[in-house]
């Protein structure tokens, strides 16, 4: 079945760069995305990547795609104590019915000032 | 402004008691889903649902049901709730796989502690 696995924990200083790994295992997914969770809120879309594209940059986002090592990762620039939550990688496998999503464990981002 | 609205954000009940997570959204959305969260282990899809009395089991449905009577609401019911269920509860919603990039909509979550 589909996996999505991601390293726990990531402890960087203020004003450095953050960069979250992620492996998958669906070769067939479409979309990669990332996700951010702030303390005591639901899961808010960060960025996403079609499949068909090895990097995609946003402001101080910038998403990197290796398909052939299935592997996905997110750098964010100059880090802020804001960026501090949880960052979570997923895949959707299938299009076929809704958006079925496959969720990593999650990454700790914590943001030392 | 896109939203999820989840009924309860904490709840505490006992072993054996029937529990309801209730959650709406008003984007007019098809799909919607039921996620739970655990430390270390991500977001597990219970289950789903395409359209309205539609529901499809996602990867960890057992002791758990929903229901969708209405296009807005989705329901996951614990019909005799045990310790194992202590958990965060995440409702999310999206269109269309058609007519969108697969982005989920979600609440903000129910903490469900059964004591």
């Amino acid at each position: 079945g589909e996996d999505v696995e991601q390293s726990l924990f990531l402890s960087v200083r203020e004003g450095d760069s953050s960069v979250i790994n992620c492996t998958y295992t669906d070769s067939s997914s479409t979309y990669l995305y990332w996700y951010k969770q702030e303390p005591g809120a639901g899961l808010q879309l960060l960025t996403y990547i079609f499949s068909n594209m090895d990097m995609k940059q946003d402001q101080r986002l910038t998403v990197l795609l290796n398909k052939k090592d299935k592997h996905l990762s997110l750098r964010i620039a100059d880090t802020q104590t804001g960026d501090s939550a949880i960052y979570f990688c997923a895949e959707t496998p299938s299009m076929e019915y809704g958006n079925k999503l496959v969720f990593g464990a999650g990454t700790i981002l914590r943001v030392k000032s | 402004d896109v939203k999820v609205t989840q009924s309860s954000r904490y709840l505490v009940k006992r072993t054996g008691e029937k529990v309801f997570l209730e959650c709406v959204q008003d984007m007019d959305h098809e799909n919607m889903f039921w996620y739970r969260q655990d430390p270390g282990l991500g977001l597990r899809l219970i289950y789903f649902s395409y359209d309205v009395k539609m529901k499809e089991k996602g990867d960890i449905p057992e002791g758990y049901s929903v229901s969708r009577e209405k296009k807005e609401r989705f329901s996951l019911i614990l019909e005799s709730a045990s310790t194992n269920q202590t958990s965060m509860y995440l409702c999310a919603s999206s269109p269309l796989a058609e007519i969108n990039t697969g982005e989920l909509f979600f609440g903000e979550g129910s903490r469900l502690t059964v004591l």
